[in-house]
């Protein structure tokens, strides 16, 4: 049974920093790819952040470029995401989700882990 | 970025039939995905581009359309689809509509 567990949200307050982890089970977490998914309270989802199976290629939406970082360690089967200068409306539900790199699309997602940015 | 746009709420009775849309702002190709999410879930997987049943998902459900629009199809509608259903497309990049809430009568 796959299994994506995240891990490391909190309350933070601008301009500070936060990592996420999302520790993968269930399949060979090193053969795919995987992103970063988030949710604001009581709206829609937005993609942020992808890494290949291998670290090859990242790519992240623009609204987190250049502040988030994503990166694996295949030997620990976990995904994580650094997120720096933190603003208000990175508040959301983070969620960690495996990549079916054949039809692009998200087969599998965690359960997600809040994020609170607030002063 | 590829806008797709949902209607943001239903409501149905148990047994019938609905027809869930999605309009993209561009053509997607086929390359478009459903997912159900319910109260306090992360999202699941129902349908892959456009027409595929997602492992596990019943046949009540189902997909078509290609280009600019698609729909979802459940029929018939039972108590436990209640759920906020999201298209998802990536054929440039990955957006999301905003989610249709469905309701039952």
């Amino acid at each position: 049974e796959v299994q994506l567990v995240e891990s490391g949200g909190g309350l933070v307050k601008p301009g500070s920093s936060l990592k996420l982890s999302c520790v993968a089970s269930g399949f060979t977490f090193s053969s795919y790819g995987m992103h970063w998914i988030r949710q604001a309270p009581k709206k829609g989802l937005e993609w942020i952040a992808l890494i290949y199976y291998d670290s090859s290629n990242k790519y992240y939406a623009d609204s987190v470029k250049g502040r988030f970082t994503i990166s694996r360690d295949n030997s620990k089967n976990t995904l994580y995401l650094e997120m720096n200068s933190l603003r208000s409306e990175d508040t959301a539900m983070y969620y960690c989700a495996k990549w079916d790199g054949s039809y692009d699309y998200f087969d599998y997602w965690g359960q997600g882990v809040m994020v609170t940015v607030s002063s | 970025d590829t806008v797709l746009t949902q209607s943001p709420a239903l409501a149905v009775s148990p047994g019938e039939r609905v027809s869930i849309s999605c309009r993209a702002s561009e053509g997607v190709n086929s390359y478009m995905h459903w997912y159900q999410q319910k109260p306090g879930q992360q999202p699941k997987l129902l349908i892959y581009k456009a027409s595929n049943l997602a492992s596990g998902v019943p046949a009540r459900f189902s997909g078509s359309g290609s280009g600019t629009d698609f729909t979802l199809t459940i029929d018939p509608v039972e108590a436990d689809d209640t759920a906020t259903y999201f298209c998802q497309q990536s054929w440039n990049d990955w957006t999301f509509g905003g989610g249709t809430k469905l309701e039952l009568k």
